[in-house]
């Protein structure tokens, strides 16, 4: 597609129910971060893939959170055993190739987001 | 470790008077880049900036980065109601973290 898909659009589940979150990059984006976004607050940076692999996982809050990308495209950010503080906006975005070592990065696509509620 | 600093948090202004947000930064960064935040939307990207003392335009936005590549403003003149929203600064440095500021909200009154 045009843009950074995500889905759900809107997850509401039990606290103490395991969710996926699903984000589909731009096609020919090898960069994907996850950020996750509570009501009124700035970006919380959780995780960052480069191809596959994530260089930078530091964000994550818990072991409670996982994240994958396969295939050097679509990538899943799981919680599990949510609880009530997890509920937040999870961002998604893509970019061309961040070089980490220079600090030079292209600007980052963003999808509509994951509005998830925990009950 | 790294931190952005954003300020002011929110601004309230009357339609047609400027506004200013201002981002700092505690280690020299490579570039930085500016996103705009709706109400209920996600970040879109502004611009980037990349050399020091840069100043770029886009009709009544002008975006500056400082000479020591620490710190950066962006600047609306005339503010419409259409300029409603939250403004994020990104800054980049070589000690592999990609860090938002907080964001400024902008409530225009028309």
């Amino acid at each position: 597609g045009a843009g950074v898909s995500q889905s759900p659009s809107n997850k509401v589940t039990e606290k103490g129910k395991d969710v996926e979150l699903r984000c589909d990059p731009i096609s020919g984006h090898t960069a994907l971060y996850w950020y996750r976004q509570s009501l009124g607050q700035g970006l919380e940076f959780l995780i960052y893939f480069q191809g596959n692999s994530a260089p930078d996982k530091s964000g994550l809050p818990s072991d409670r959170f996982s994240a994958e990308r396969t295939g050097g495209s679509v990538s899943t950010l799981t919680i599990q055993r949510t609880q009530q503080e997890d509920s937040a906006v999870y961002l998604c975005a893509s970019s061309l190739a961040w070089d980490r070592g220079r600090g030079l990065n292209s600007p980052l696509h963003f999808g509509n987001g994951t509005r998830l509620t925990v009950t | 470790g790294q931190q952005v600093m954003q300020i002011p948090q929110y601004q309230h202004v009357q339609e047609g008077e400027d506004f200013t947000t201002y981002c700092n930064s505690s280690t020299t960064l490579s570039n930085i880049q500016w996103y705009k935040q709706r109400p209920g939307g996600h970040p879109v990207f502004l611009i980037q900036l990349v050399k020091s003392g840069e100043v770029k335009k886009q009709k009544r936005l002008t975006f500056q980065f400082g000479e020591a590549k620490k710190n950066s403003s962006l600047h609306i003149t005339a503010t419409q109601t259409t300029d409603v929203g939250t403004y994020f600064c990104h800054g980049s440095g070589n000690t592999g973290k990609l860090i938002f500021g907080q964001g400024t909200t902008l409530q225009v009154k028309p």
